[in-house]
């Protein structure tokens, strides 16, 4: 069975930092990975999916992220936060020929001016 | 675009009520899903729908029921709402069919949904 862990509910940073969200998996076969973003009273939004080509996806609003399997994760990046990126992200999994995708329990990601 | 639209952005109802909640998507997508979201939970799948009057349970489908009559439109349908189904609720779909390797999902802007 496929599940997905992040690591803190809460991260904060302040405006201009690195933004660093962590994401580990476990699948049986090799996954297919999404991170999504869901600003206030919105729905989620994808950032960005990493579906066995490149290692290092890039996404939007600057966001980057790698898919390491030797460390079974793909973590999220951004060089330099903006109070914009203030929202809540979920790391998703998913392998070939499922419909479902598996999603973490989200991280809070705060902007300190 | 992909556009998936949800009847009622928020909702309150009363205990023992019949609650229909609507999902309407306008790019022909195979899939559809119901999706409750509770602090700390992350996303629970509730059903899906792989085609029209086809449907699977998901993860938590206790207290909840399914219509898929039309390709575009999925209803999530609370029999007798309970306050414990107080949550946000999320559909989503997906292409499924030719894409079904990657299965991304784009998702409505949720109905949340308060049961007194």
């Amino acid at each position: 069975a496929q599940s997905v862990t992040q690591l803190g509910s809460h991260v904060s940073v302040s405006e201009g930092a690195l933004v660093l969200l962590r994401c580990n998996y476990s699948s049986s076969v090799p996954p297919y990975l999404f991170w999504y973003v869901q600003y206030p009273n919105q729905g989620l939004q994808l950032l960005l999916k990493y579906t066995s080509a490149a290692t290092l996806v890039k996404g939007i609003n600057g966001f980057e992220a790698e898919f390491k399997k030797s460390e079974t994760s793909f973590h999220l990046t951004k060089p330099s936060a903006h109070m914009s990126d203030a929202a809540e992200y979920f790391c998703a999994v998913s392998d070939l020929g499922n419909e479902k995708l598996t999603f973490g329990t989200g991280t809070r990601l705060t902007i300190i001016p | 675009d992909v556009k998936v639209t949800q009847s009622s952005r928020y909702l309150v109802k009363r205990t023992g009520e019949k609650v229909f909640l609507e999902c309407v998507q306008d790019m022909d997508h195979e899939n559809m899903f119901w999706y409750r979201q509770d602090p700390g939970l992350g996303l629970r799948l509730i059903y899906f729908s792989y085609d029209v009057k086809m449907k699977e349970k998901g993860d938590i489908p206790e207290g909840y029921s399914v219509s898929r009559e039309k390709k575009e439109r999925f209803s999530l349908i609370l029999e007798s709402a309970s306050t414990n189904q107080t949550s946000m609720y999320l559909c989503a779909s997906s292409l499924g069919a030719g894409d079904k390797k990657y299965n991304e999902q784009f998702f409505g802007p949720g109905t949340r949904l308060t049961v007194l």
